[in-house]
């Protein structure tokens, strides 16, 4: 079990270019989360995924967010034409869903990638 | 959606100290954890506990889901405990809200 790993950990853009961040989850975990996180605040979450559903994507800021996870597995989440307010730490969790034995939803979180937009 | 509330906002402890930390929210949850923020970022689990006691060391967590709130403990608390302590509740197993955060300063 090597965790929650996200790549890039930083990068930084000129405001108007595309980024994209990828997940990729603890291995036996089915559900994988994204959440945005600005300086002086909680994480916010964005959206989620079971296997390679998407199941709640309302929270995604705006139609210049998304997110897929094309195979159950690894997740990208893209921003595209990036404004100065995308700077933020992008968070992505995973978790077994709830139900018999130790599948309790607990959520693990990966270290980050913290976005700059110039 | 859930609110979730912590306090205090801010804590300076002299090593040594013991300190309680709150989380009030304000509907029915299934899923209630406490976490650190290192200084890079990274969210580290201290104890999922929707409900009942638990306790890791100089750590211990306390839900009392009826009354909607939890309480992080820190015993001897030590200047690597520093840093963030979110509480984060759900009621749907899909989604976590966060509080905005206790940020702890442990000094020496």
């Amino acid at each position: 079990d090597t965790g929650v790993s996200q790549d890039p950990r930083h990068k930084i853009t000129k405001r108007g270019q595309n980024v994209t961040f990828r997940c990729d989850p603890i291995s036996e975990h089915n559900r994988l989360y994204w959440y945005r996180q600005t300086l002086g605040q909680g994480p916010e979450f964005l959206t989620y995924f079971q296997n390679e559903a998407q199941l709640e994507k309302s929270r995604l800021l705006s139609d210049r967010f998304s997110a897929e996870r094309p195979k159950g597995s690894f997740s990208t989440l893209e921003i595209q034409r990036t404004e100065q307010g995308d700077s933020a730490m992008y968070l992505c969790a995973s978790s077994t869903p709830p139900g018999t034995g130790a599948d309790t939803g607990e959520l693990f979180f990966g270290e980050g990638s913290r976005l700059t937009v110039l | 959606g859930i609110q979730v509330e912590q306090s205090p906002p801010d804590l300076i402890l002299q090593e040594g100290a013991n300190s309680t930390l709150r989380c009030n929210f304000s509907d029915s949850v299934n899923n209630l954890q406490w976490f650190h923020q290192n200084p890079w970022g990274q969210l580290i689990n201290l104890f999922y506990i929707p409900s009942g006691t638990k306790q890791n060391g100089r750590l211990s967590a306390t839900t009392v889901a009826t009354e909607r709130y939890s309480l992080l403990y820190i015993s001897s608390s030590q200047t690597t405990d520093s840093g963030v302590y979110f509480c984060a509740a759900g009621g749907g197993y899909s989604t976590l809200t966060f509080g905005k955060g206790t940020m702890l300063l442990v000094s020496p």
